[in-house]
């Protein structure tokens, strides 16, 4: 069964570092989300990119987070300088394009840990 | 405004009972998905039922079912029969066309099924 992919599952890092997920769509989807989860809370859209290109970044702190899909494929979300505030979980998902009926899929997650 | 809303932020329910989770939903949309997800202790969010506000007939997957009431604008799960399995968290989601169908999600109820 075609899984999302993310790597990596666990990250500790100290606060002013910069850090890096990855994330692989199902084959043949259009559409990637990365949303951040906060401890007790649902996720948060992120970003969202419809091929390459970004579709909403409303929510993305351009400061120091940045995401990019350059060939429409898989998908990097980078994070530079690390906050204490940023330790959450990092959810990756994808679905075949951003109509209404489709479900997203999701990664397993990076669970990101500041100190 | 919230557009999802848990009330519940935890439950207990006996293997083999059915449970009720709470959702109400806020949208001036007429074209919207609802759907639900859980997510166990390991992360990944997992797709369980989805409702369009337009389907007149409540979904149902296996043990899962939608109980859709779109004048009252509700849409709990019901798990029929719970499985020791089943402990997890359970998040309520919307998406709407006017939102460019970007998913909104409740604060999730917590499960905890005792044998």
């Amino acid at each position: 069964e075609a899984e999302v992919a993310q790597s990596p599952r666990y990250k500790i890092t100290e606060k002013s570092q910069a850090v890096a997920f990855w994330c692989d769509p199902i084959s043949g989807h259009a559409t990637l989300y990365w949303y951040r989860q906060i401890l007790g809370q649902g996720p948060e859209l992120l970003v969202q990119f419809q091929d390459e290109s970004v579709v909403d970044d409303s929510q993305l702190p351009k400061d120091r987070f940045s995401a990019e899909r350059l060939k429409g494929v898989d998908s990097t979300l980078k994070i530079q300088p690390a906050e204490l505030g940023d330790s959450a979980m990092y959810l990756c998902a994808s679905s075949l394009h951003g109509n209404v009926y489709n479900e997203q899929f999701f990664g397993p997650g990076t669970r990101l840990t500041v100190l | 405004a919230q557009k999802i809303t848990q009330t519940q932020p935890g439950m207990f329910v006996q293997e083999k009972e059915a449970v009720t989770l709470d959702c109400t939903y806020d949208t001036s949309d007429q074209s919207y998905g609802l759907f639900w997800y859980k997510q166990p202790s390991s992360g990944e969010m997992i797709f369980l039922i989805y409702q369009g506000s337009y389907d007149e007939q409540n979904a149902t997957e296996g043990r899962y079912s939608l109980n859709f009431q779109k004048a009252r604008k509700s849409a709990n799960l019901v798990i029929s029969a719970s499985q020791l399995g089943d402990s997890a968290m359970y998040f309520c989601a919307m998406r709407e066309t006017f939102n460019d169908y970007k998913l909104s999600f409740g604060a999730g109820t917590t499960v905890t099924v005792r044998a």
